[in-house]
């Protein structure tokens, strides 16, 4: 199984400040045939499903605002909050697709300071 | 617009079965294909496995490939998620979520709701 390693647990950023988040996964999940990470980002909100926000490591889903935004390949990985809102508050996961069984990061708590 | 709709909480006795819904809407039912991922409380989304709602081809997590099935009702737009032999580490929220498209290496673009089990004596 791909393991899928997020820090921090938890950050606090202030508003308008960027927060950082990491994910590491144990192999790679860049598919050669495609030249593209089976990677993606989502937020979850308390008492919500999450939603998706980036997919193939850096392309924003539809209606995503622009200050998410996602990079890295093969096995590191990075969600950049530009700019935090209090809307923001979350916590975020990744997650790979590369293979069976899918797994999650442990999961990021963002917080305002 | 595409809508993954799930039924209400369940509460049942350890050893039961539960079978979970979760209706699609606003899509082609058939030319997708439907992930089950749960999230027990306070810990990380933890996938289960995927059925092809065209044809029915399943993928399973070995962790639950000997408890759960995935089967689809494409008259009804329907995925259902049936868990037997319940214990109490099984109370999760579980989430039905469609991939992005046929493949299911693919990632989730909509999330239902959720359908919260609790398994208590």
């Amino acid at each position: 199984d791909i393991v899928m390693t997020q820090s921090p647990e938890s950050l606090a950023v202030s508003l308008g400040e960027r927060a950082t988040i990491n994910c590491k996964s144990s192999q790679s999940v860049l598919y050669t045939s495609n030249n593209k990470n089976h990677l993606a980002w989502y937020q979850q909100k308390p008492g919500q499903p999450p939603k998706l926000l980036i997919y193939w490591a850096s392309t924003r889903e539809s209606g995503v605002p622009d200050r998410f935004s996602g990079s890295g390949s093969g096995t590191d990985f990075t969600l950049t909050i530009s700019s935090l809102q209090a809307e923001d508050v979350a916590v975020y996961y990744c997650q790979q697709y590369f293979s069976s069984p899918l797994t999650f990061g442990q999961g990021t708590k963002v917080e305002i300071k | 617009q595409v809508q993954v709709v799930q039924s209400g909480a369940e509460v049942k006795k350890p050893g039961a079965s539960v079978k979970v819904p979760c209706k699609a809407s606003g899509y082609t039912f058939t030319t997708y294909t439907m992930h089950w991922v749960r999230q027990a409380p306070g810990q990380r989304l933890e996938w289960m496995g995927w059925i092809n709602a065209g044809n029915g081809n399943t993928k399973f997590s070995q962790k639950f490939q000997d408890r759960v099935t995935f089967t689809s009702d494409t008259s009804a737009s329907t995925a259902y998620m049936e868990l037997s032999s319940l214990r109490s580490e099984d109370t999760a929220v579980y989430y039905c979520a469609r991939a992005l498209g046929t493949s299911g290496y693919l990632p989730i673009d909509h999330w239902g709701q959720g359908t919260q089990v609790t398994v208590s004596s």
